[in-house]
């Protein structure tokens, strides 16, 4: 299917587990970015990627790992997850980094115990 | 500090009353103002983006704004399938999107 995709959709994992979260767009959009969105604090940006090998942070860094191997790809990786860290998490695409709109997956919902 | 405040946080309509919600900013060099409708459970959709002060745009029921400090989002004639979070952003520099905390519209028959 065309499009932006993420899984898992549905996430529970306990304080101090790795949880890697998925990213894939079909679309070859250079920019790809995530996002948590908590209530009260809206949609944050976490990390973004220029392209394959290009990441760069964003507003809530913080406990969280990227890669892009592949420009199709953009894993998001909690490395010893945390309570905090309990939110909902979008993925986005976009054509450029600038002047574009971004293109959002359905997000992935997760609970850390 | 770049900001946007969108307003009402909620709004409950009747079918068929129009209405508009509002979204303030504050950055340094606009490079385009987004807005986006969620549902439940369903990540953003987009509708718009404006440029410059003066530019509007139009989509069914739906009609966005934009002047140097403020976008407004006009919904006329509203049905229930138009009730969603309707969120603002700001693209400032290089893509980096700011987002206000969104209108919740409830569109009653």
């Amino acid at each position: 299917d065309a499009g932006i995709t993420q899984s898992p959709r549905y996430k529970i994992t306990e304080t101090g587990r790795q949880v890697t979260l998925m990213c894939h767009q079909t679309w070859s959009h250079s920019y790809m970015f995530w996002y948590r969105q908590d209530l009260g604090h809206g949609l944050r940006l976490i990390y973004y990627s220029a392209a394959a090998d290009i990441t760069d942070k964003g507003e809530v860094p913080d406990g969280y790992v990227v890669s892009r191997s592949k420009t199709e790809n953009f894993p998001l990786t909690l490395e010893s997850a945390t309570r905090s860290q309990t939110s909902v998490y979008f993925c986005a695409s976009s054509v450029t980094n600038s002047y574009n709109e971004q293109f959002f997956g359905p997000g992935t919902r997760l609970t850390v115990l | 500090e770049d900001q946007v405040t969108q307003s009402p946080e909620a709004l409950r309509l009747q079918e068929g009353e129009s209405s508009s919600l509002n979204c303030s900013y504050t950055v340094s060099g606009l490079r385009g103002l987004f807005w986006y409708r969620q549902d439940p459970g369903k990540g953003p959709e987009f509708l718009f983006t404006l440029y410059s002060a003066g530019e509007e745009k139009e989509k069914e029921r739906l009609k966005a704004t934009l002047t140097k400090k403020e976008s407004f989002l006009h919904i006329t004639a509203p049905k229930p399938e138009d009730s969603a979070t309707y969120l603002c952003a700001v693209d400032n520099q290089g893509g980096k999107l700011i987002f206000g905390q969104g209108t919740e519209l409830s569109v009653k028959p």
